[in-house]
């Protein structure tokens, strides 16, 4: 059983399109978070959301919406994607709690676009 | 401003021998450090914590240790096995307390 599972595994697009990465997690946890992967390979946190609501928003362009549907459920959109959006992006998601609730990532979407 | 370092990109050790990685960090507020491993497409799967109230964690093969006075922490893998070959992140939460801050990582390889 998947705990977070996010498709597609791959997304290649071109300049200028819009595209969707979805995220589910059935280990009942509250927080769920975006994170992207770029090409230094550093992680960094995008964005974090607490049943349902937006608790963490770094400084992302606003071509990046998340939704959360429900607090199973974190959708990624990005409009007018650019080159420099190219990354792997993971979703993750934790239960209550700060210090003793380890993430829980997705095996990630490797976003191409050319 | 990457507040969780990790100086070392890669590090390649013989399979028996110990493997160490190591972790500074510039925020002295920190006080939660976590170990994340992982491997190519796939994404990172926790390993080990500690708490700044302790030095030591241990956990079979694995031991964090942590100097808070040098704001450094190091991960022991010993002996270290060819499936440990992969990614360690280092990382520690964010003082919103809802996302962790990660290291650049560290390429372990284990060779037979």
């Amino acid at each position: 059983d998947t705990a977070v599972s996010q498709t597609p595994k791959y997304l290649v697009t071109q300049m200028g399109n819009d595209k969707s990465i979805k995220c589910e997690q059935n280990l009942g946890h509250d927080t769920m978070y975006w994170y992207k992967q770029d090409s230094k390979k550093f992680l960094k946190i995008m964005f974090s959301y607490n049943n349902k609501e937006l608790i963490i928003n770094e400084t992302v362009p606003n071509r990046f919406s998340p939704k959360s549907p429900d607090k199973a459920h974190l959708n990624l959109h990005i409009n007018s994607l650019e080159l420099g959006d190219s990354a792997v992006y993971f979703c993750a998601s934790s239960p209550p709690g700060r210090h003793n609730s380890p993430l829980h990532f997705g095996n990630g979407t490797r976003l191409t676009v050319t | 401003d990457q507040q969780v370092k990790q100086n070392s990109p890669s590090l390649s050790v013989q399979e028996g021998r110990i493997s160490i990685l190591n972790c500074d960090y510039t925020n002295s507020m920190f006080d939660y450090f976590l170990w994340y491993k992982k491997y190519p497409a796939e994404g990172p799967t926790f390993l080990i914590s500690i708490s700044s109230i302790k030095d030591k964690n241990e956990d079979g093969r694995f031991t964090v240790f942590l100097n808070k006075s040098a704001k450094h922490l190091s991960l022991h893998i010993v002996p270290s096995q060819p499936g440990d070959s992969a990614v360690y992140f280092c990382a520690a939460p964010g003082l919103s307390g809802y996302a962790l801050n990660f290291g650049k990582g560290t390429s372990l390889l284990v060779t037979p």
